[in-house]
């Protein structure tokens, strides 16, 4: 069955660190990759996303994910977080074909001013 | 664009009773996915509508059960209630089927099962 995994489920960092969430799934076909985010108070939301191409992705907000298919990962960066970057972060997987999109755990991050 | 709205937002049900949640998707998305989300488990996928036929259904009992309409609004249904339905159930659209587009959200319906 599918699964993602997400590593941390709180993060803790000071304006201007650097970032980054593992997500990591189990399906070995071909695969379609989320990453949403749900700011305090408000609805969850797409951050980015991968069908095929550059496995380097680019969202919202100077947030960037890298897919690495022997790894089976798509880890979520951002080289200087901002206090407004608190939230909680979902990875999802869908396999294409109908199959269900499977959401992690989340994670929560918290940016100290 | 008006967004995904749910009702109602708020819910509060005793063990053994029904409930029946509604969602409005976006004006022309044929898809709509329903999530129950909970502290710690993230979202536990439920059911995915298009164009009103159920394209795929999550490790939930059958007590758990939705439709959608010709305009793609959609229901869920809860019977028998257990206090561990107790959760916030998120619905969400999308223009194409939910694995290859971006899903919309709305705010949730928060049921309470006491």
């Amino acid at each position: 069955a599918q699964s993602v995994s997400q590593h941390n489920h709180h993060v803790i960092l000071s304006e201007a660190a650097s970032l980054e969430l593992g997500c990591n799934y189990s399906y070995g076909g071909t695969v379609n990759l989320f990453w949403y985010v749900q700011y305090p108070g408000q609805h969850l939301q797409l951050l980015l996303k991968y069908f095929s191409g550059d496995p380097l992705v680019k969202g919202i907000k100077g947030f960037e994910a890298e897919f690495i298919k022997s790894k089976f990962s798509f880890n979520l960066r951002k080289p200087s977080v901002q206090w407004s970057d608190t939230a909680e972060y979902f990875c999802a997987v869908n396999a294409p074909g109908g199959f269900k999109t499977i959401f992690g755990a989340g994670t929560r991050l918290f940016v100290k001013a | 664009k008006a967004g995904v709205t749910q009702t109602p937002r708020y819910l509060i049900k005793t063990r053994g009773q029904q409930v029946t949640l509604s969602c409005s998707p976006i004006s022309g998305h044929r898809s709509v996915s329903w999530y129950q989300q909970t502290p710690g488990q993230g979202l536990q996928f439920l059911f995915e509508y298009f164009s009103e036929t159920q394209r795929n259904k999550g490790n939930f009992p059958g007590r758990f059960s939705g439709r959608q309409f010709s305009n793609s609004r959609s229901e869920m249904n809860v019977s028998t209630l257990e206090l561990g339905d107790s959760a916030l159930y998120l619905c969400a659209s999308s223009p194409g089927l939910a694995g290859w587009d971006e899903q919309f959200f709305g705010p949730g319906t928060r049921l309470t099962v006491l």
